[in-house]
């Protein structure tokens, strides 16, 4: 059974352009979950879609947002890119959604740069 | 305010040997616990796991205990090995149905020959 996948996995943007990420989950996983992960604040939560619905989001400014679409995939969104946004990007997928037990299964992420 | 703390930033251990790596939280809410294994530019990889009805979990090498009034938990490795040689990343889920998982910063562990 193939992994989660992410493209790219690779990005160099500069600042004020928007960016576009794309994950595709485990398949037969509902749940997507995406992180940012920075050497300075390690990795935080942005958000969780279960069913093309944002059930969860974590404290991150109005520019980053996302979507899952009827086959589970899913992307997330960053505009008006800053500095700051350079992290690694991971995407999570897991079974079932709300589970006490579920695991998360993370992809190998995309390296965003802005310069 | 950081929920789950990893305080030892680094660990080196010798083959053949016990690594111990360990993490807190604050949030009793926590009900879930996994720990995760991650080279660089690689996503985390999905170690073992334990739920708070259990004190200890146990999978080949890799050992999870948990004390839950201690709010403490930690990872056993036994025997180390140098491919174990990565940094590992606590991480806590807590009940409502949410699968938002809040991470320690990690530990980077390296096991020499």
């Amino acid at each position: 059974k193939a992994g989660v996948t992410q493209t790219p996995r690779y990005l160099i943007k500069t600042r004020g352009q928007q960016v576009t990420l794309s994950c595709s989950p485990i398949s037969g996983h509902r749940s997507v979950s995406w992180y940012q992960q920075t050497p300075g604040q390690g990795l935080q939560f942005l958000f969780e879609y279960f069913s093309e619905t944002q059930r969860n989001k974590g404290n991150f400014p109005g520019r980053f947002s996302g979507r899952q679409f009827s086959n589970s995939r899913s992307e997330m969104n960053v505009s008006t890119l800053e500095l700051g946004d350079s992290a690694l990007y991971l995407c999570a997928s897991s079974l079932l959604a709300g589970g006490p037990t579920d695991t998360q299964y993370f992809g190998p992420g995309t390296r965003l740069t802005v310069l | 305010d950081q929920q789950v703390k990893q305080n030892s930033p680094s660990l080196s251990v010798q083959e053949g040997r016990i690594s111990i790596l360990n993490c807190d939280y604050t949030n009793s809410m926590f009900d879930y616990f996994l720990w995760y294994k991650k080279y660089p530019a690689e996503g985390p990889t999905f170690l073992i796991s334990i739920s708070s009805i259990k004190d200890k979990n146990e999978d080949g090498r890799f050992t999870v205990f948990l004390n839950k009034s201690a709010k403490h938990l930690s990872l056993h490795i036994v025997p180390s090995q140098p491919g174990d040689s990565a940094v590992y990343f606590c991480a806590a889920k807590s009940e409502g149905g949410s699968e938002k998982l809040v991470f320690g910063k990690g530990t980077k562990l390296t096991v020499n020959p």
